[in-house]
């Protein structure tokens, strides 16, 4: 099974920041992609899925680019409640078998 | 909205007892998953299945076992626990394409 690749961080931004995450991937074939965020020790939540023209959801914005494989999430005027760990997931297509990246920690401090 | 239960939050077994960590999902999805969560290892694959009595291996089945009688639930059966098996497990289901997976809110196994 191909890796998914993510940047672990932690990414240690003040309040009101805005911070970006990439998650690149190695299987061209894949063919949906979401954004998790999961709190200390408790199970990942679905944040975004992540479409090819772009999405947004308020602060959050995802992107994907096909040609140089990688997913990303962007984060503006960043809370302290945006503190957390963020998977990008990618499911290739034929047989539904999601791969996780081991995500970016981010922490917002005052 | 999609909900998936599993049976027990905390659990402590001894080594060498059989464990059962049961995972419930009530959106008649085909795709279930389990997973382990171990800190730097991020979460792996240990067995999913497409649909009632199906199953797949996925990265890490060795020590596993799953059992799927009705599409609702799929059961993780550690064999002999061992105290390498201690983690967080965590069940998650999806639909048919391009669905999303909704998680359990997982289990966390001490094995002693």
């Amino acid at each position: 099974r191909k890796e998914v690749e993510q940047d672990p961080g932690p990414f240690n931004v003040p309040e009101g920041a805005t911070v970006a995450f990439n998650c690149t991937y190695s299987n061209s074939a894949s063919q949906s992609f979401f954004w998790y965020r999961q709190d200390c020790r408790k199970e990942p939540k679905l944040l975004m899925s992540v479409y090819s023209s772009g999405n947004e959801d308020g602060r959050f914005t995802a992107q994907l680019n096909r040609a140089s494989q990688y997913i990303s999430l962007l984060i503006r005027d960043s809370k302290l409640s945006d503190s957390a760990t963020y998977l990008c997931v990618v499911n290739t297509g034929g047989s539904y078998i999601p791969t996780f990246g081991r995500g970016t920690s981010l922490i917002v401090h005052p | 909205d999609v909900k998936v239960t599993q049976s027990s939050r905390y659990l402590v077994k001894r080594t060498g007892e059989k464990v059962f960590l049961e995972c419930v999902q009530d959106m008649d999805h085909e795709n279930m998953f389990w997973y382990r969560q171990d800190p730097g290892l991020g979460l792996r694959l240990i067995y999913f299945s497409y649909d009632v009595k199906m199953k797949e291996k996925g990265d890490i089945p060795e020590g596993y076992s799953v059992s799927r009688e009705k599409k609702e639930r799929f059961s993780l059966i550690l064999e002999s626990a061992s105290t390498n098996q201690t983690s967080m497990y965590l069940c998650a289901t999806a639909g048919q394409g391009d669905s999303p997976l909704h998680f359990g809110n997982g289990t966390r196994l001490t094995v002693t």
